[in-house]
């Protein structure tokens, strides 16, 4: 079946504007996840939703960050005010349940450059 | 915190060498145990994974046995081939955080 697919997969945007990046979950997932890899940090969590609970936002670096996840299907990331330093390939996982045994599967990343 | 620490890279090997990564982690509680692999140009892909102390996990001929006492995840591989080479990450989850925590990565190449 079809993995979890994210657009766009490369975004190049400039210092100070906004930008917004979306994730499409395996069908029938209830969890999903927003992951950054970046040069600098590394893999780092950034925020997950599991059904119709109140989002996990603990792992987004500030509050130019946000997300959103429609209907319990797709999500969208949504950075303002883009700096030098967001620049990363910022990653979308969904997985079947949210317990600690059930795998995490990955998107193809969305690369995104602030110039 | 939680937290995992991983071999230093870059690793370069022969075709056909014996392959460990070592992988350590510190954990609030129990975690599950994790390694996933990034191909070059692809995303990442779990290639292995243990929920409980002594499991092993196994997949492609690699395997990481989870060692509560030295709290290691180390992964093995008896005969790398050339489509090995890719960047491996080790990671954990303990419960209720729901949360990948990664290592910092190992890019392994390995030459013919």
């Amino acid at each position: 079946g079809a993995g979890v697919s994210q657009s766009p997969s490369n975004k190049v945007t400039e210092k100070g504007k906004d930008v917004e990046l979306r994730c499409d979950p395996i069908s029938g997932h209830t969890a999903l996840y927003w992951y950054r890899q970046s040069l600098g940090q590394g893999l780092e969590f950034l925020i997950y939703f599991q059904g119709n609970s109140a989002p996990d936002k603990s792992g987004l670096p500030s509050d130019r960050f946000s997300a959103e996840r429609t209907g319990g299907s797709v999500s969208t990331l949504t950075i303002q005010r883009t700096q030098q330093e967001d620049s990363a390939v910022y990653l979308c996982a969904s997985s079947l349940a949210a317990g600690e045994t059930d795998t995490q599967y990955f998107g193809p990343g969305t690369r995104l450059t602030v110039l | 915190g939680n937290s995992v620490t991983q071999m230093e890279g870059p690793v370069t090997l022969s075709e056909e060498a014996f392959l460990t990564i070592n992988c350590t982690y510190t954990a609030t509680g129990y975690p599950s145990l994790f390694w996933y692999v990034q191909y070059p140009g692809e995303g990442l892909q779990l290639l292995l994974k243990a929920t409980k102390a002594d499991d092993k996990g196994s997949n492609k001929g690699f395997e990481a046995t989870y060692r509560k006492e030295t709290t290691s995840f180390h992964l093995e591989k008896g005969s790398v081939q050339v489509s090995d080479s890719a960047v491996y990450f080790c990671a954990l989850i303990v419960g209720g955080a729901q949360k990948l925590v990664f290592g910092q990565g190992t890019r392994l190449t390995i030459n013919p």
